[in-house]
């Protein structure tokens, strides 16, 4: 079955500091995907990055970076001088990529806050 | 913008009392998603709609009703709310080509519901 862990449950840091949340995942499929969203106070889930079993490349996006090692099965996700606007929950997320049921599984959140 | 919509963001309903919840889409996504998320909890998918066919999730009570009346909406219907109930709803939607990858899910802002 799978299965997305997030093992921390709460962060907070300060303004500027860097940060990493982990996300560690168990599928028996050889294709998958991997997500992160982010979920503000607001509520609304927002994606952020989709990666594929296949493509371990670390991909970089202004402030946010994400580490993909199947080796670890691990997809980490690393904010650099974060700011206030990043306080939100961040969930990570798999999915099969084929199959009549189009599920995502989603880890059980990490809430970051960012004090100023 | 092509996005997803929620009506209402926040609906309170009695105990018992049938209770309706809208998303609405204009990305012409042929997938459409109904989660539960409660409380410091990750989002619990209930049922989804490939184009017309309704996929229920085994665990999803029956007091849950959707109906799809074309590609833009969606409904969520509970029946009978209890108390259990009040949470967060989140619609999604993702294009699916049937032998293609898995795509993104994107989401709307949610509907909080409150049970009284």
């Amino acid at each position: 079955a799978q299965k997305v862990t997030q093992a921390q449950t709460e962060i907070s840091v300060v303004e500027k500091e860097d940060v990493t949340l982990d996300c560690v995942y168990e599928t028996r499929d050889t294709t998958y995907y991997l997500f992160w969203y982010k979920q503000p106070p607001s509520g609304e889930l927002v994606f952020l990055i989709r990666r594929n079993s296949f493509d371990e490349q670390n991909e970089i996006s202004g402030r946010y970076s994400w580490n993909f090692q199947k080796s670890t099965s691990s997809f980490n996700f690393t904010i650099t001088a974060s700011q206030v606007v990043d306080s939100a929950v961040y969930f990570c997320a798999l999915s099969e990529a084929e199959g009549g049921s189009e599920k995502l599984v989603f880890g059980k959140g990490m809430k970051l806050t960012v004090n100023p | 913008d092509a996005m997803v919509i929620q009506n209402p963001r926040y609906q309170v309903t009695q105990f018992g009392k049938p209770v309706t919840l809208s998303c609405s889409q204009t990305l012409n996504h042929n997938v459409m998603y109904w989660y539960q998320q409660k409380s410091s909890q990750a989002p619990k998918l209930l049922f989804h709609y490939y184009d017309k066919d309704f996929n229920n999730e085994a665990d999803t009570p029956d007091n849950f009703q959707s109906r799809r009346p074309n590609t833009s909406f969606c409904f969520l219907d509970i029946r009978s709310p209890g108390l259990g109930d009040a949470a967060m709803y989140l619609c999604a939607t993702s294009i699916s080509r049937g032998t293609s990858p898995t795509d993104t899910q994107y989401f709307g802002p949610g509907t909080r519901l409150t049970v009284l």
